[in-house]
């Protein structure tokens, strides 16, 4: 099966700098990546997909990156603000996996006022 | 957007008891649906795979016995937790694929259900 690994678990920023987190994957044959922004006891919101055939997708502060050959993939949130800080989980389907998400471990993100 | 919601957002019951969650998708079908159990400040496991028509598929160590799972029609999975103890006190979130014109697989949750047993 696909294995996720994220890093950081925890990230403090200024606001108004920058943030990236990385996961890696496992399975060459994963071919849709997802990541999430979770607050306290909310439900995971998609922020930002990007698939495998793509190798950048931006959506205004938001951006992801995925590098096949290495099999790793990362999300860049510049001029981050109070309000970005959650929890921030990426994650990878394996094509064929019956559309089965296998999540990373998840990065606590505080922007520092 | 696609909605999912999940019912009831939190519960509070005794040890021994049952307890069932629905889950819906309200503005598409979903012939799939997974629920996932999250513990404080821990990642989303997936439990089981909600299959409309079929028999569930459960994880790993998850009891299919304990964690009964059906999926009555295309906008409605339920997870039941029978015979409750303390250590079934979790956050239980349910998802649905939504696909698109590329087969996308985008996924969308529910609100999650806070579940304490006491």
């Amino acid at each position: 099966g696909e294995n996720v690994e994220q890093h950081p678990s925890t990230l403090s920023v200024q606001e108004g700098d920058s943030a990236v987190i990385k996961c890696t994957y496992s399975d060459s044959a994963s071919n849709y990546f997802p990541w999430y922004k979770q607050e306290l006891g909310k439900r995971p919101q998609l922020i930002i997909d990007i698939r495998s055939n793509v190798g950048e997708k931006k959506d205004q502060r938001i951006a992801v990156t995925l590098n096949k050959t290495a099999k790793h993939f990362s999300l860049h949130i510049t001029e981050t603000q109070p309000e970005d800080s959650a929890v921030y989980f990426c994650a990878a389907l394996l094509s064929g996996s019956a559309r089965q998400l296998t999540f990373g471990s998840g990065t606590q993100l505080t922007v520092l006022p | 957007g696609a909605v999912v919601s999940q019912h009831p957002s939190w519960v509070i019951c005794k040890s021994g008891t049952s307890v069932k969650i629905e889950c819906r998708s309200l503005d598409f079908q979903a012939t799939t649906m997974f629920w996932y159990r999250q513990f404080p400040k821990q990642s989303l496991m997936l439990m089981a795979t909600s299959n409309e028509g079929s028999k569930a598929t459960y994880e790993q160590g998850v009891e299919k016995d304990k964690f009964l799972i059906n999926h009555a029609s295309l906008t409605l999975s339920t997870l039941t937790v029978t015979s409750a103890h303390p250590e079934d006190s979790s956050f239980y979130i349910c998802s649905a694929p939504l696909a698109g014109a590329v087969g996308t697989d985008t996924q969308y949750f529910g609100p999650g259900t806070r579940l304490t047993v006491l």
